[in-house]
């Protein structure tokens, strides 16, 4: 199947920071990706559809100007979280569309 | 919007019962229906799927059931093992088009050797 790859895996910040997480589509193009968190035990929550060319849409109660989001090509998506607080922490997964929905591998964020 | 309910939460089986999860969703234009896998701190994989022209879906020990008119669909495992001890969430969406699934809950199977 198609290949979702992610990077970082994980990381590990002070408060304050910024940090940016790199979604890619190995083997295929994606005009679309998503944005998820997921809390421990908890279900995915989508926080964004990334758009390639345009501005990503938010999904209600996630702030833009916190976690921005850039589709620079058909095959690389990133999430930047600004001002890290550790009530960032979480675990961040996209995804990308062909035919189904292909996950990346995900990133811990542990915001000190 | 679209809202999916899931249940049980959690569901603790011994190796070799069968298990069942549950979902129900609430928009009837809903038409594609994936289940996914996910192990502790991996990604969601994808086990199976269903679209809304079939009423049933089966691949080896998974099978899936659909009940449009009920909106609600389930999840089968037979002869559970215990590596398919994992958290499984059940989605909706409208395929095809700008695809974006809602998810379920989750429901943390446990099973037992």
């Amino acid at each position: 199947g198609a290949v979702v790859s992610q990077h970082p895996s994980r990381v590990i910040c002070k408060s304050g920071t910024s940090v940016k997480i790199e979604c890619r589509s190995l083997d295929f193009q994606a005009t679309t990706m998503f944005w998820y968190r997921q809390f421990p035990k908890q279900s995915l929550m989508l926080m964004a559809t990334s758009n390639e060319g345009s501005k990503a849409t938010y999904e209600q109660g996630v702030e833009k100007d916190k976690f921005l989001i850039n589709h620079a090509s058909l095959t690389l998506s990133t999430l930047t979280v600004t001002s890290a607080h550790p009530e960032d922490s979480s675990f961040y997964i996209c995804s990308a569309t062909s035919r189904e929905q292909f996950f990346g591998p995900g990133t811990r964020l542990t915001v000190l | 919007g679209e809202n999916v309910e899931q249940h049980p939460s959690t569901l603790s089986v011994q190796e070799g019962d069968s298990a069942v999860i549950k979902c129900t969703y609430s928009d009837s234009a809903s038409n594609y229906f994936p289940w996914y896998k996910q192990e502790l701190g991996k990604r969601p994989q994808l086990i199976i799927d269903i679209r809304s022209n079939v009423g049933e879906k089966k691949d080896q020990r998974i099978a899936v059931t659909l009940n449009k008119t009920a909106k609600h669909f389930s999840l089968h495992i037979t002869e559970t093992q215990p590596e398919d001890s994992a958290v499984y969430f059940c989605a909706a969406s409208i395929g095809g088009g700008s695809y974006i699934p809602t998810f379920g809950r989750g429901t943390s199977l446990i099973v037992h050797p």
